[in-house]
């Protein structure tokens, strides 16, 4: 089951500019996770924002969570080369004591120097 | 060092030769899960486990098994591997603490079944 999706698929920008991608889910939950992924690695956490935060900073990282919308953005400012990855969101409720995540296809980030 | 570990990283085998993928972490980490990455798909969730002999399905656990002996292990079996199993694998860990934590994420296991 494939709750978050990200939007956009792909983003290529120059180094410099902001770079915002979004994600939209479909059911109730407990927080709502950012994670990095660089080719073929394995991915990184690098935000979390619970149900009952609307925004999160972290660094160049902002984070904003509408529950009402079931969606977050993730904005990185002053994008830099080494951002090139791709994002994943990733959404968690509570089934019964159990937390199933689910990510989303994520967005492919691409900062040109 | 807080990680996790996966063995092998590359594999290459035949249809149907049984394949065992460790995963491994050091963080005494409850919760423990195995992910499959592909193509326009994204990570799929293939079995976790939320504690010692505790273990259940994912999205996508067909053709797979797993195992929770001990709380720093949890191994993939693919009993007959096949190709629609080509993939790349991850594990991934994370501590409960009445709530789901960030996931630590082993580096992949790049998996060829010809």
């Amino acid at each position: 089951s494939q709750q978050g999706e990200e939007d956009p698929q792909a983003l290529s920008i120059q180094e410099g500019e902001n770079a915002t991608m979004n994600c939209s889910y479909k059911t109730s939950i407990n927080n709502l996770q950012w994670y990095r992924q660089n080719s073929g690695r394995g991915l990184v956490h690098l935000i979390l924002i619970r149900s009952n935060e609307r925004e999160k900073h972290s660094g160049r990282l902002r984070v904003t969570l509408d529950t009402s919308k079931k969606s977050s953005s993730l904005l990185i400012t002053a994008s830099r080369a080494a951002d090139t990855a791709s994002y994943f969101c990733a959404t968690a409720s509570d089934t019964g004591g159990s937390y199933i995540p689910t990510f989303g296809r994520g967005t492919s980030l691409i900062v040109h120097p | 060092e807080a990680q996790v570990t996966q063995n092998p990283r590359y594999l290459i085998t035949v249809t149907g030769k049984k394949l065992t993928v460790t995963c491994s972490q050091n963080m005494n980490h409850e919760y423990m899960s195995w992910y499959r990455q592909d193509p326009g798909l994204g990570l799929r969730q293939i079995y976790y486990s939320m504690n010692v002999e505790v273990t259940d399905k994912g999205d996508v656990p067909e053709g797979y098994k797993v195992s929770r002996k001990e709380k720093r292990n949890f191994p993939l079996i693919l009993e007959s591997p096949s190709p629609n199993q080509t993939s790349l694998y991850f594990c991934a860990s994370s501590s409960r603490g009445g709530s789901w934590n960030e996931q630590f994420f082993g580096p992949g296991t790049r998996l060829t079944v010809l």
